[in-house]
């Protein structure tokens, strides 16, 4: 049971590039989120999802997109990088539902806009 | 709403003595209530996890949490502190209700003295 797979680990890209960061969970959970968490603060969320076909803006939506074409993955796609992107992505997933569960998270994802 | 507010952004403690880290939440609903630890460089691992069942919480390494409904708290505590335990701690909140996602407090970094 792997859980939570972000790729890649670590990146560097140049201002102007575009990239996805993957994230797929074997779970089976109805929930996902992207989170970034720059150096000393906490976690931000950039948008969730609370089902195949269903995403929604978290606090720091600006320059991220998302999709959710399966249960399994949840991409999310910087267009034009930029310095203020360098971060570290968490994924994660939870059941969800009326009785909502404990998140599960990924290794994360270090990105370095230069 | 759901929020939750982590007291200390920083607490230090000598070896060997007691931890304690603060969290008050904010809910309409019984929420849900979970402590996340994230060491250096690492992701996000679950320590605990208050669902509605008992109020006394036992988690991972020696750590637990009390839910207290009266004073909408859940703070951590250590009966003696390890050095492996200086992390960062997120106190998080999972409402009742669905299709909402869960709310991070800002973290509490922990520093253990030798």
């Amino acid at each position: 049971n792997a859980g939570v797979t972000q790729t890649p680990k670590f990146r560097i890209l140049k201002i102007g590039q575009s990239m996805t960061l993957q994230c797929t969970q074997d779970m089976n959970h109805n929930y996902m989120y992207w989170y970034r968490q720059d150096p000393g603060m906490g976690l931000k969320l950039i948008y969730y999802s609370v089902g195949a076909g269903i995403t929604d803006k978290g606090e720091v939506p600006n320059g991220y997109n998302v999709s959710r074409s399966t249960t399994e993955d949840f991409p999310l796609r910087l267009e034009l990088a930029a310095p203020s992107q360098t971060s570290v992505y968490f994924c994660a997933s939870s059941r969800g539902g009326q009785t909502n569960t404990e998140a599960f998270f990924g290794q994360g994802t270090r990105l370095t806009v230069v | 709403a759901q929020s939750v507010t982590q007291l200390d952004s920083h607490v230090s403690v000598s070896e060997g003595t007691p931890v304690l880290l603060r969290c008050n939440y904010s809910s309409s609903y019984s929420p849900s209530l979970f402590w996340y630890v994230q060491h250096p460089n690492k992701g996000l691992q679950l320590l605990l996890k208050y669902t509605s069942a008992a109020t006394l919480v036992k988690g991972i390494n020696g750590f637990e949490a009390e839910f207290k409904k009266s004073e909408t708290s859940f703070h951590l505590t250590k009966p003696s502190a390890h050095m492996s335990d200086a992390a960062e701690y997120f106190c998080v909140v999972a409402p009742f209700s669905g299709n909402t996602p869960l709310v991070f407090g800002k973290g509490t970094r922990l520093s253990v003295i030798a």
